[in-house]
């Protein structure tokens, strides 16, 4: 199993610039999420999908649209990049065992927006 | 709303020495409560979870942390640190419903030889 993948590992933008973040998972999970994470404030979430079919926005959504393609794939888009979108993104998925539910990570998109 | 507090923001311990890294959370009820490492570069690891019975709860790499209700904390602890334990790491809080994880801002650890 390679887990939780992303694409790209690296990204420079120029501001209003735009492109997606490419997130997939083979562990079968349901519920998948994009967080951020900035220096001094831990990762926020940006959006999740509970299941194929459904998005929902988390804390910080607004720059931020998502696609969840199929089961395996959930994908972050930025329509018109701005500095402040400058960033390091965690895609994660997860998994429900007797309803307590456990995430799982993968190895970040460092965003650099100029 | 939930909240989790890391008031260590860095530390640096010798390899060999024992480790403690802390963790306070707030929640009205029995929360779900996790640690996560990060190395340099790296995504988050899942080092151990708790989500009820025992208190005193093993996780990979020889890390161990300890839920006491009464101090609203639970924190991570390691015998003996070895150097490549440097790295960030995450104390997270659930409340059990989906999407609802609270991460604390993280605490460096260095390990000096």
């Amino acid at each position: 199993n390679a887990g939780v993948t992303q694409t790209p590992k690296f990204q420079v933008l120029k501001t209003g610039q735009s492109m997606t973040l490419q997130c997939a998972q083979d562990m079968n999970h349901n519920s998948m999420y994009w967080y951020r994470q900035d220096p001094g404030m831990g990762l926020r979430l940006i959006y999740y999908s509970a299941s194929e079919g459904t998005t929902d926005k988390g804390e910080v959504p607004n720059g931020y649209n998502v696609s969840r393609l199929n089961k395996r794939e959930f994908s972050l888009r930025l329509e018109s990049a701005a500095p402040s979108q400058t960033s390091v993104y965690f895609c994660a998925s997860s998994e429900f065992i007797s309803g307590q539910e456990t995430q799982y990570f993968g190895p970040g998109t460092r965003l650099l927006v100029l | 709303a939930q909240s989790v507090t890391q008031p260590d923001i860095h530390i640096t311990v010798s390899e060999g020495a024992s480790l403690e890294l802390r963790c306070n959370y707030s929640y009205g009820a029995t929360p779900y409560l996790f640690w996560y490492v990060q190395s340099p570069g790296q995504g988050l690891q899942l080092l151990l979870k708790y989500f009820s019975g025992d208190t005193l709860v093993q996780g990979i790499k020889g890390f161990e942390a300890e839920f006491k209700r009464s101090q609203s904390s639970f924190n991570l602890r390691k015998p003996s640190v070895h150097w490549s334990d440097a790295a960030e790491y995450f104390c997270v809080i659930s409340t059990g419903t989906a999407s609802k994880l609270t991460f604390g801002t993280g605490t460096r650890l260095q390990v000096t030889l």
